[in-house]
């Protein structure tokens, strides 16, 4: 299958600062790129969907302020969370859509864990 | 929107058991059923996909069934082995053009030795 990286796989920040989370498409353009939350054992919760060239599209709920996303190449798409509160706490897993393959197939990052003090 | 519910929640059976996860969903439109497998830390492994145009699909001790008319669709794991224990995830697409992936709330499966 098609490989996505994710960088950092962990992270450890202070509250109030920003963290940038990246994800890369390493042997496809990937148009569309999806960004999920996973809190422990629950399951993988939709944050928004990054197209390459436009604004993300937030799922209801998140606050697109405070989860900045852009989508500037076909092969890299950004998650800043900014002012991290302890809240923020949680495993964010990015995927990617392989155009190459039936439609709706996605390929996941490995995940960063951020922990805000 | 689109729902996913997934049951059970947790499975345990004895290697060489079969297990069975099932899914149901809202969106009469969806047309994408994917399951992954997520072990502790890792990411989410796709394991076996269908579309809405087959009722059944299988590879090697993985299988998948789909009933568009009761909109549910099920994962059917035989032989079971310990390297299978791990959280098995559903969901499903399509139901509009955004592509997006509704999860369901996971099963976690314990294959005892």
């Amino acid at each position: 299958g098609a490989v996505v990286s994710q960088h950092p796989s962990r992270v450890i920040c202070k509250s109030g600062t920003s963290v940038k989370i990246e994800c890369r498409s390493l042997d496809f353009q990937a148009t569309t790129m999806f960004w999920y939350r996973q809190f422990p054992k629950q399951s993988l919760m939709l944050m928004a969907t990054s197209n390459e060239g436009s604004k993300a599209t937030y799922e209801q709920g998140v606050e697109k302020d405070k989860f900045l996303i852009n989508h500037a190449s076909l092969t890299l798409s950004t998650l800043t969370v900014t002012s991290a509160h302890p809240e923020d706490s949680s495993f964010y897993i990015c995927s990617a859509r392989d155009p190459r393959q039936p439609t709706d197939t996605q390929y996941f990052g490995p995940g960063t864990r951020l922990t805000v003090l | 929107g689109e729902n996913v519910e997934q049951h059970p929640s947790t499975l345990s059976v004895q290697e060489g058991d079969s297990a069975v996860i099932k899914c149901t969903y809202s969106d009469s439109a969806s047309n994408y059923f994917p399951w992954y497998k997520q072990e502790l830390g890792k990411r989410p492994q796709l394991i076996i996909d269908i579309r809405s145009n087959v009722g059944e699909k299988k590879d090697q001790r993985i299988a998948v069934t789909l009933n568009k008319t009761a909109k549910h669709f099920s994962l059917h794991i035989t032989e079971t082995q310990p390297e299978d224990s791990a959280v098995y995830f559903c969901a499903a697409s399509g139901g509009d053009s955004s592509y997006k992936l509704i999860f369901g709330s996971g099963t976690r499966l314990l294959v005892r030795p």
